[in-house]
């Protein structure tokens, strides 16, 4: 376990509907991110938050926006959804804004039928 | 536009012998690189770092190789085990706080089947 929450675990939903994830980081982290794996793209960095201020983007479409909560914890909302949208989303923390202490929740799998 | 490039999607070897992991970068930017591991139904798990004012970094059984010039990394593992069988990813970013923070760009992956 590795201290990072992610809910739901499964998401099935429609074309064109809207959906949030939520994550909450280990406690003590300050830094969020989202990540994104498709079986044909492997894993995309999507968004970095670092005590609540957005610190990196990466390739996120602009249906998709993220942000930070003062408790810090984040919220990926996915809009307009398509069928190339399922996928599995990440969310990983980290006590600082580097990476290498960062540490993966298990991962929400949103199918779009 | 992949960055990284891990060319071998999996990887065999013996219960004590050593597993090397390959990844190849295009984007002279980078200068921070990460390895992680993956069980099936688990996100990723942080294994090593390496920034590129090193060559290499060791941490126990894991060590990471950096060439620069040829813009290569490897991961070995010394002596591999049958909990090793897992998907590796090798991940890279630049780090200018200025530019796009930790960005951090990944590899398709490797599977590695530590046979008994």
């Amino acid at each position: 376990d590795s201290g990072v929450t992610q809910t739901p675990k499964h998401l099935i939903t429609a074309t064109g509907q809207r959906v949030t994830l939520r994550c909450s980081p280990r406690s003590g982290d300050l830094s969020v991110y989202w990540y994104q794996q498709s079986l044909d793209q492997g894993l995309q960095f999507l968004i970095q938050y670092y005590n609540g201020e957005e610190r990196a983007k990466g390739n996120i479409l602009e249906r998709f926006s993220a942000q930070q909560f003062p408790d810090l914890h984040s919220e990926l909302n996915l809009s307009s959804l398509e069928l190339g949208d399922s996928a599995l989303y990440f969310c990983a923390s980290s006590p600082g804004p580097r990476p290498d202490t960062q540490y993966f929740g298990p991962g929400t799998r949103l199918t779009v039928l | 536009d992949q960055q990284v490039k891990q060319n071998s999607p999996s990887l065999s070897v013996q219960e004590g012998r050593i597993s090397i992991l390959n990844c190849d970068y295009t984007n002279s930017m980078f200068d921070y690189f990460l390895w992680y591991k993956k069980y099936p139904a688990e996100g990723p798990t942080f294994l090593i770092s390496i920034s590129s004012i090193k060559d290499k970094n060791e941490d126990g059984r894991f060590t990471v190789f950096l060439n620069k010039s040829a813009k290569h990394l490897s991961l070995h593992i010394v002596p591999s085990q049958p909990g090793d069988s897992a998907v590796y990813f090798c991940a890279a970013s630049p780090t200018s706080l200025s530019n796009s923070g930790y960005a951090l760009n990944f590899g398709k992956g490797t599977s590695l089947l530590v046979t008994p």
